[in-house]
């Protein structure tokens, strides 16, 4: 049974900084991996998709990293901006068959301060 | 283009009661996923169909049913409601090119008194 942790629960960190989000899965047979932003209430907005075949995505001040054989993932926000605070969630999509079923992380509540 | 829609965006019932949630997919897209998200925690899968077929469920009672149209818009119905069942009921849909990135609506919030 695939498992998702995401790494930390919360960060608050003061605006301007570059950090990193982790996301780790035990199953290392996924097809993607997916990063969404979640804001308080709302539904998911995708952010980067990796392929299994791919390293890293890359979107704006954005960066995405994936080692399957590790099974680790990182999202890395550069130059981070009040509006970036949002919960970010990673999930995985296994590989074989027609099983499009996202297994999700609990998130990291992420929160910049102006 | 339109993104994913889902009505009604909440809705408050009490226990016992049945619901019936819609959505809508991206033009184009053919396949339509559920997942059902409480308070502090990720997403868990519900179902997925493909061209009007399911093909996957997840862990949920025979409460939760599904459905979906000719025009690929989806119900997610649920039945004897408990009170475990309020959470934000998200919408997912998924082109067929490969890539196979989901897109969510925006979820119905459901209140179980």
């Amino acid at each position: 049974k695939q498992e998702v942790t995401q790494i930390p629960a919360a960060l608050s960190v003061p605006e301007g900084e570059n950090l990193v989000l982790n996301c780790s899965f035990t199953d290392s047979a996924i097809y993607n991996l997916q990063w969404f932003r979640q804001d308080p209430g709302k539904g998911l907005t995708s952010l980067l998709l990796i392929q299994s075949s791919q390293r890293e995505q890359t979107s704006g001040r954005l960066n995405a990293s994936l080692d399957k054989s590790s099974g680790r993932s990182t999202l890395y926000i550069a130059a981070s901006q009040p509006g970036d605070s949002a919960t970010y969630l990673c999930a995985v999509r296994p590989s074989g068959g027609s099983n499009y079923k996202l297994t999700f992380g609990k998130g990291t509540l992420l929160t910049v301060n102006p | 283009d339109a993104g994913v829609t889902q009505s009604p965006t909440h809705l408050i019932k009490t226990r016992g009661q049945h619901v019936t949630l819609r959505c809508s997919p991206i033009s184009g897209h053919k396949s339509v996923s559920w997942y059902q998200q409480v308070l502090g925690q990720g997403p868990q899968f519900i179902f997925q169909y493909y061209e009007k077929e399911e093909r996957g469920r997840g862990n949920f009672p025979d409460r939760f049913s599904a459905r979906q149209f000719p025009n690929y818009s989806s119900e997610l119905n649920v039945n004897a409601l408990l009170l475990g069942d309020s959470a934000l009921y998200l919408c997912a849909s998924r082109a067929w090119d490969g890539r196979d990135e989901q897109f969510f609506g925006p979820g119905t919030r459901l209140t179980v008194l």
